[in-house]
């Protein structure tokens, strides 16, 4: 069964470091999304990205968060300069369409835990 | 802003009982409802979705149910099984303005199915 992989399950960072988190969507998905999870909080929305472009992104993805669909099959996340309340888990999500209904969903990664010191 | 809340951090229920998860929106404009069950380290996993022209979806021993006039939804699971002892995940699909969807999640109810 096809899945969103992601690397490294955990990334330890010293604060003010760029960190780049991994994900390869479902090869079939053209919409890609980053969402993060703060421990003890919800799951959170940060950034839609289709056709080599935002499609849309919430207040948390301000100017030190950049995502880029380097090849044909990664999509990554970047922190520019870390700080301490970055620390999350980091989810990677893909899904055939932008739309809702069957076959739609949003199928997720296993996540990547950053750890900023 | 708890745009999607799920009230109940925890539930416990013998096995082969019915498990009952509920969640409650305040968006009247939420058109699609999602439910993912999480395991530790690992992703959420889609489980059962509904959509808002539709007060109930079922699958297998799964069934979501809506209530729009009362914004709440609910995510049944007969007969319940220690291997579905997780963390559930509400979810409602809000448009953009850019077409694409997000998802509101809510905080989460943590199952534990007793054998």
């Amino acid at each position: 069964e096809p899945e969103v992989t992601q690397t490294p399950s955990h990334q330890v960072t010293q604060m003010g470091q760029e960190v780049i988190l991994r994900c390869v969507p479902i090869s079939n998905h053209l919409y890609f999304y980053w969402y993060r999870q703060i421990l003890g909080q919800k799951v959170e929305f940060l950034v839609s990205f289709y056709n080599n472009e935002i499609s849309e992104k919430s207040e948390i993805f301000d100017d030190q968060f950049s995502v880029e669909r380097p090849d044909g099959s990664n999509f990554t996340l970047k922190i520019r300069s870390t700080k301490l309340e970055d620390s999350a888990m980091y989810f990677c999500a893909s899904s055939p369409s932008p739309g809702t209904g069957v076959g739609n969903e949003q199928f997720f990664g296993p996540g990547t835990r950053l750890t900023v010191l | 802003d708890q745009q999607v809340k799920q009230n109940s951090p925890s539930l416990s229920v013998q096995e082969g009982r019915i498990s009952i998860l509920n969640c409650d929106y305040t968006n009247s404009m939420f058109d699609y409802f999602l439910w993912y069950k999480k395991y530790p380290a690992e992703g959420p996993t889609f489980l059962i979705s509904i959509s808002s022209i539709k007060d109930k979806n079922e699958d297998g021993r799964f069934t979501v149910f809506l209530n729009k006039s009362a914004k709440h939804l609910s995510l049944h699971i007969v007969p319940s099984q220690p291997g579905d002892s997780a963390v559930y995940f509400c979810a409602a699909s809000a448009g953009t303005t850019s077409g694409t969807y997000k998802y509101i999640f809510g905080t989460g109810t943590r199952l534990k199915v007793l054998a």
